[in-house]
């Protein structure tokens, strides 16, 4: 079975520091993973995705993800906050066949000035 | 370029009465999803569809029904509310098994009275 833990219910960082967000998968075969935002009152936005290649996936907004294998995890890092980045985050993972796509239970993001 | 849109975007309901949650794609994806996020739990699964004319029971599919009569179109139905259906639901699209991601909408903010 699928599954996603964002073990961190609220992020809080400064404007201007480095954030990360974690996320750790359990799946069946080859991972398909996502990063989802989503603003208030909004429906869900597309990230950042890694399906193969390398390690880093760079994604809108300045965003980027790093694929761990070994620890399955899926970290989303921003070198630099922005008060506009506060906001919900979700990861996603999908594994080998169809299987739907699985989230997690979300890491609020609270950059303060 | 729509995307995905759900309607009604609000609705109160009292318990025991029933509706129908319109989604509507224009994208051409064969597959279509109904989620509901609650506070703390991410989002889960209900009904899916991976073509028309199918659905398919998701992780909570008790009390909602579904239908795929149109390819464009995925409805949900709630047969008779209960407070525990009050929840936000967003509805998603994708192509192929989804691996290149989904799309959603802008969510349906239901509450049971």
């Amino acid at each position: 079975a699928q599954s996603v833990a964002q073990p961190e219910d609220q992020v809080n960082v400064a404007e201007g520091n480095p954030l990360t967000v974690k996320c750790t998968y359990s799946v069946s075969g080859n991972p398909y993973l996502f990063w989802y935002v989503q603003y208030p009152n909004r429906g869900l936005q597309f990230l950042l995705k890694y399906i193969t290649g390398d390690n880093l996936v760079k994604g809108s907004y300045g965003f980027e993800a790093e694929f761990n294998k070994s620890q399955t995890s899926f970290h989303l890092k921003k070198p630099s906050a922005l008060v506009s980045d506060s906001a919900l985050y979700f990861c996603a993972v999908i594994g080998g066949g169809f299987q739907k796509l699985v989230f997690g239970t979300g890491t609020r993001l609270l950059v303060s000035p | 370029n729509a995307g995905v849109t759900q309607t009604p975007k609000f609705r109160v309901l009292k318990t025991g009465q029933s509706m129908t949650l319109l989604c509507a794609q224009d994208m051409n994806h064969e597959y279509m999803y109904w989620y509901r996020q609650d506070p703390g739990m991410g989002l889960r699964l209900i009904h899916y569809s991976v073509g028309e004319g199918t659905t398919a029971k998701g992780e909570v599919p008790d009390g909602y029904n579904v239908s795929r009569l149109k390819k464009q179109n995925f409805l949900l139905g709630l047969e008779s509310a209960a407070p525990s259906q009050t929840s936000v639901y967003f509805c998603a699209s994708s192509s192929g098994t989804g691996r290149s991601g989904y799309t959603f909408g802008s969510g349906t903010r239901l509450t049971v009275v």
